[in-house]
């Protein structure tokens, strides 16, 4: 089954303590992304991928990184995070930009 | 400041009759267009897409048309069922080679039977 799977999908940690989101997906897709859903805010991207070792800054990419080391994994990490990153985060991969294909959604909650 | 714009947070419609769900934008070198659909707790799906070189484009239920000089989109769903009742997300593509998709704010539909 096609599929992009996010782990963990829910977390509540701290501030400051390191946590990385990972992403995985099975369709050999060379484009990967991450957003971020807030209320009244709609999705917001982050990080985004054309292919390994390939990312660059979406919109909102303060306070985060990414990697692409494997063409099937795309992993969010927060180095220290804030509670200003508390939000619903997607991941997605397509074999273009545009109709991509979104995983479950990974809640975070920094207190 | 907003590129992709959805004006509308909220869409009540009956069943059977049609919806609309509007979406203008702010930058002419947007070229290519998608509509996506969000249940809650799912991640959101792609559902239709239009290039600009057309001015419609038509899936089963689903239509999206495009006015270039206008900088407006919509999509129409006839007929309505309760079953489309979801966030309904805009989104165009952009950055060099289009390779950064931006999302409206999104329309809840709300379909009643």
């Amino acid at each position: 089954e096609a599929q992009v799977t996010q782990n963990p999908r829910y977390l509540i940690t701290v501030t400051g303590k390191k946590l990385t989101v990972t992403c995985s997906q099975n369709m050999n897709h060379e484009y990967m992304s991450w957003y971020r859903q807030d209320p009244g805010l709609g999705l917001r991207q982050i990080y985004y991928s054309m292919n390994v070792e390939v990312t660059d800054k979406g919109d909102v990419p303060e306070g985060y990184k990414v990697s692409r080391k494997e063409k099937r994994n795309f992993p969010l990490i927060l180095e220290s995070p804030s509670p200003n990153q508390t939000s619903l985060y997607f991941c997605a991969s397509s074999r273009f930009p545009g109709e991509l294909f979104f995983g479950e959604g990974s809640r975070l909650t920094v207190l | 400041d907003q590129q992709v714009k959805q004006n509308s947070p909220s869409l009540s419609v009956q069943e059977g009759r049609i919806s609309i769900l509007n979406c203008d934008y702010t930058n002419s070198m947007f070229d290519y267009f998608l509509w996506y659909k969000k249940y809650p707790a799912e991640g959101p799906t792609f559902l239709i897409s239009i290039s600009s070189i057309k001015d419609k484009n038509e899936d089963g239920r689903f239509t999206v048309f495009l006015n270039k000089s206008a900088k407006h989109l919509s999509l129409h769903i006839v007929p309505s069922q309760p079953g489309d009742s979801a966030v309904y997300f805009c989104a165009a593509l952009t950055g060099q080679a289009g390779t950064a998709l931006i999302f409206g704010k999104g329309t809840t539909l709300s379909v009643s039977s």
